[in-house]
């Protein structure tokens, strides 16, 4: 069984400070790891992918992977308002890909 | 350019009524997929086409029904709708190479009453 593990939140944050977002899967063979973000009532959007252990950084996201934690993270610095969304994981496994049931962040200003 | 597009974008039907979800690309992807997504479910797979030619069950595929027109175009089938099929339903589509994610097309959102 394929599982792609999140909290659901809701994550509250002040505005301008780091948003946390986690992300856990279950099988190891997985290659590939994205974040999407969905705003309510609209589809997802990509904004980060990452495959190799590390850090991976664009602008002010940040994508953590662990493969031998089986855990991969999200980091929003300086959080806007306009972060206020769903924050979805997602894992490849061959042809598909699995997502999380998404964590709600909410940016107070 | 557009990407991935949906028709239509809100849909009611009663029980027992069947209808097609339309999805067309514009991008050349090989791949191209149909998911529901429920509060507290996440998005679920329905079924999803690898290539032209070629179609697959995903995690939920009872009750529906697809066709891989051609490489742009992938339709799903509500054969005879019940109302544990109200859901907004998305189709996606990708390149296939490592590292590259879907698209996403803006959704269907149907009731079934």
């Amino acid at each position: 069984q394929k599982e792609v593990e999140q909290n659901s939140g809701p994550l509250s944050v002040p505005e301008g400070a780091i948003a946390s977002l986690n992300c856990t899967y279950s099988d190891r063979v997985s290659q590939s790891f994205f974040w999407y973000r969905q705003y309510s009532g609209k589809s997802p959007e990509l904004i980060m992918s990452i495959y190799s252990n590390g850090d991976k950084e664009d602008g002010r996201f940040t994508a953590q992977l662990n493969k031998a934690s089986q855990y991969v993270s999200l980091l929003i610095r300086d959080s806007q308002p306009s972060d206020s969304a769903t924050y979805l994981c997602a894992v490849n496994w061959g042809n598909q890909f699995y997502f999380g049931t998404g964590t709600s962040l909410t940016v107070i200003p | 350019n557009a990407g991935v597009t949906q028709t239509p974008k809100f849909q009611v039907l009663k029980t027992g009524q069947s209808m097609t979800l339309q999805c067309a690309q514009d991008m050349n992807h090989n791949s191209m997929y149909w998911y529901r997504q429920d509060p507290g479910m996440g998005l679920r797979l329905i079924y999803y086409s690898a290539s032209e030619g070629t179609t697959d069950k995903g995690e939920v595929p009872n009750g529906y029904n697809v066709s891989r027109l051609n490489k742009r175009e992938f339709s799903l089938r509500l054969e005879s709708a019940a109302p544990s099929q109200t859901s907004v339903y998305f189709c996606a589509s990708s390149v296939q190479r490592e590292n590259y994610g879907y698209t996403f097309g803006s959704g269907t959102r149907l009731t079934v009453v």
